[in-house]
């Protein structure tokens, strides 16, 4: 489909483990977000990218996690050495315009599970 | 800062009830406001959206009006369906366009 896709749809790790979840936004979407959203809770911001550079880190928790787009489109969320505390479902949008204050599209999500 | 509160849930209504989902922020500048909604199994959607004060988002039924000198973004819908059960997330964009801050969801169930 011409959505937001994200992969895998569910990871389960053990504690201590690496982790990489994939984003391919809908095509020609200058602007990627990740988001993560814990049980009962809304979304919240962890990264946005303006083409290929994180122009806003500002939510990402620590330094376990980091978040590329070498080539302006597909991101790569890593979280390093993962806790309990980081099982959430993580949230990727897109959207047309770099600093836009219109919508986002969403993809599904990749729940994490850390056991 | 900027924050968003909305009506905890869960909301339960009748097919045909009045529905509203309360929701007030906290932001510098002057932000957009939305309504995002998942429905079960679904990525987050937009509903509708507002830009600048007095602007009413429509969509399916749902409207809501930004109120500045409330700092509400009300959701509203006359008449529910079995088929508008999900959770509504409100949400705003700061004038940068940078960050999207959610609320934590209202989940509504509508029988018929």
């Amino acid at each position: 489909g011409a959505g937001v896709s994200q992969t895998p749809s569910n990871k389960v790790t053990e504690k201590g483990k690496y982790v990489e979840l994939r984003c391919d936004p809908i095509s020609g979407h200058t602007a990627l977000y990740w988001y993560r959203q814990s049980l009962g809770q809304g979304p919240e911001f962890l990264i946005y990218f303006q083409g290929t550079g994180a122009a806003d880190d500002s939510g990402l928790p620590n330094d376990r996690f980091f978040a590329v787009r070498p080539e302006g489109s597909v991101s790569t969320l890593k979280i390093q050495r993962t806790e309990r505390g980081d099982s959430a479902v993580y949230l990727c949008a897109s959207s047309p315009l770099a600093g836009d204050t219109g919508e986002l599209f969403f993809g599904e999500g990749s729940r994490l599970t850390v056991l | 800062g900027n924050s968003v509160t909305q009506m905890e849930g869960p909301v339960t209504l009748s097919e045909e009830a009045f529905l509203t989902i309360n929701c007030t922020y906290t932001a510098t500048g002057y932000p957009s406001l939305f309504w995002y909604v998942q429905y079960p199994g679904e990525g987050l959607q937009l509903l509708l959206k507002a830009t600048k004060a007095d602007d009413k988002g429509s969509n399916k039924g749902f409207e809501a009006t930004y109120r500045k000198e409330t700092t509400s973004f009300h959701l509203e819908k006359g008449s529910v369906q079995v088929s508008d059960s999900a959770v509504y997330f409100c949400a705003l964009s700061a004038n940068t366009g940078n960050q999207f801050y959610f609320g934590t969801g209202t989940s509504l169930t509508v029988i018929p």
